[in-house]
């Protein structure tokens, strides 16, 4: 089944401890992203990846840390979580294939809902 | 300032009537338009879009209506069903830009 996976779904944590959420798609999708939604807000985009290696800030990066090193997993690290940091958070992948936007949108993973105390 | 924005954070609509969802931008770079239909604890999920060469995209029971003049984008849901109830996403993105850009959802309850 094609998918995003996300892990872990629910998350507490303490300000200042390191973590890293996982995100990983089969689809060899070239494009991944980071958003987190709140109340009022929507989505807002934090990362974003085109390709392995290739990494850039979307709207909201401070705070934020991504690498890609393979095409299929995309992390997201949080060096020193904050409690402004409590937030839901999406992992959306999508092919690029010959232009962007992909017309058939994002598929996006399940969730993560981080709280920081 | 939010570039895409649905100003109605909810909707109320009986079974087998039209809901209506409204989306307003503020970009006119945007030339892609895009709705997700989100359910509680689980991701948002690609609906239907539309390419800004277009004013109107159809897909079952769903219409997506682009005005571009207005900057304003609806979606119609005909007839509206119970299964409809769920947050719906309007987003915007511009070619080569590689980033979307959503509103804060409308959450859309249908009533048997």
């Amino acid at each position: 089944e094609a998918q995003v996976t996300q892990n872990p779904r629910y998350l507490i944590t303490v300000t200042g401890k390191k973590l890293t959420v996982t995100c990983s798609q089969n689809m060899n999708h070239e494009y991944m992203s980071w958003y987190r939604q709140d109340p009022g807000l929507g989505l807002r985009q934090i990362y974003y990846s085109m390709n392995v290696e290739v990494t850039d800030k979307g709207d909201v990066p401070e705070g934020y840390k991504v690498s890609r090193k393979e095409k299929r997993n995309f992390p997201l690290i949080l060096e020193s979580p904050s409690p402004n940091q409590t937030s839901l958070y999406f992992c959306a992948s999508s092919s690029l294939g010959t232009e962007y936007p992909n017309p058939y949108g994002y598929t996006f993973g399940s969730g993560t809902r981080l709280t920081v105390v | 300032d939010q570039q895409v924005k649905q100003n109605s954070p909810s909707l109320s609509v009986q079974e087998g009537r039209i809901s209506i969802l409204n989306c307003d931008y503020t970009n006119s770079m945007f030339d892609y338009f895009l709705w997700y239909k989100k359910y509680p604890a689980e991701g948002p999920t690609f609906l239907i879009s539309i390419s800004s060469i277009k004013d109107k995209n159809e897909d079952g029971r769903f219409t997506v209506f682009l005005n571009k003049s207005a900057k304003h984008l609806s979606l119609h849901i005909v007839p509206s069903q119970p299964g409809d109830s769920a947050v719906y996403f309007c987003a915007a993105s511009y070619t080569g830009g590689f980033k979307t850009i959503f509103g804060a959802g409308t959450r859309l309850f249908v009533k048997a």
